[in-house]
């Protein structure tokens, strides 16, 4: 099962708005509303920060949400704060091989 | 408060046998799926397997398959990743993680992590 496809990395400036991209296919993230996204900062594990596509657990701010169009979801983190930069995966169940997770994408917070 | 306690670092030669454990506090362990997901250094994340510690029913991506054994023992709340041959390659930080309950596809609670270095 090869990884799902997100950007290497990703840059904005405190307060502005960026995306993050991750593409997989219809027997992954087309297949249903499993993806998850995973917030980690270096020497730290991950942490959740949206499930099932737009759910945001309890304790994560409302400024990172979720979408999915066909077999691309994405990440939306609007009024960039310093605290944010972090590396960010995505993940999606699968229908053939339990979970696949995304490459990774480094955000940098100008 | 739910919390996932791993081993501590570990320093093997290839070849060598390791057993390392994640334990879980908090919750109804029994219950609950937990993953093991390995990240190579400067690298990625990457399932590994997954098993269900009330009846030990575990399963196995297609690249970890054979290579390594996912075990529980739910009389003290631990699963278990094990290695019978490590290989250099095998250096990398290993995570626990839980599934957050039946009917979920996500991993909500996560353990600090286990080091694994592999050298000669």
């Amino acid at each position: 099962q090869s990884a799902l496809t997100q950007p290497a990395s990703v840059s904005g400036s405190p307060g502005q708005s960026i995306t993050i991209s991750c593409t997989g296919t219809s027997s992954d993230v087309g297949a249903h509303n499993y993806v998850s996204w995973y917030q980690q900062h270096p020497g730290n594990a991950p942490k959740l920060m949206i499930f099932e596509v737009s759910n945001r657990p309890s304790g994560v701010p409302d400024r990172f949400s979720g979408s999915k169009s066909g077999n691309t979801a994405s990440l939306t983190i609007s009024g960039l704060q310093a605290e944010d930069e972090a590396d960010y995966y995505c993940t999606s169940y699968t229908t053939s091989t339990l979970w696949v997770f995304g490459g990774g994408t480094e955000l940098t917070v100008l | 408060e739910v919390q996932l306690v791993q081993s501590r670092a570990e320093v093997k030669k290839p070849g060598e046998s390791l057993k390392i454990s994640c334990q879980g506090s908090g919750y109804s362990f029994p219950y609950y799926w937990i993953a093991w997901v390995r990240q190579m250094p400067g690298k990625g994340l990457e399932w590994m397997g997954i098993i269900y510690p009330r009846d030990s029913t575990t399963r196995y991506t297609p690249s970890f398959q054979g290579q390594v054994t996912i075990s529980a023992d739910k009389s003290v709340s631990t699963v278990y990743l094990q290695w019978s041959s490590l290989k250099a390659s095998d250096t990398a930080i290993y995570y626990c993680a839980r599934q957050d309950g039946y009917g979920t596809y996500y991993f909500d609670f996560w353990g600090q992590g286990t080091l694994v270095t592999v050298s000669s």
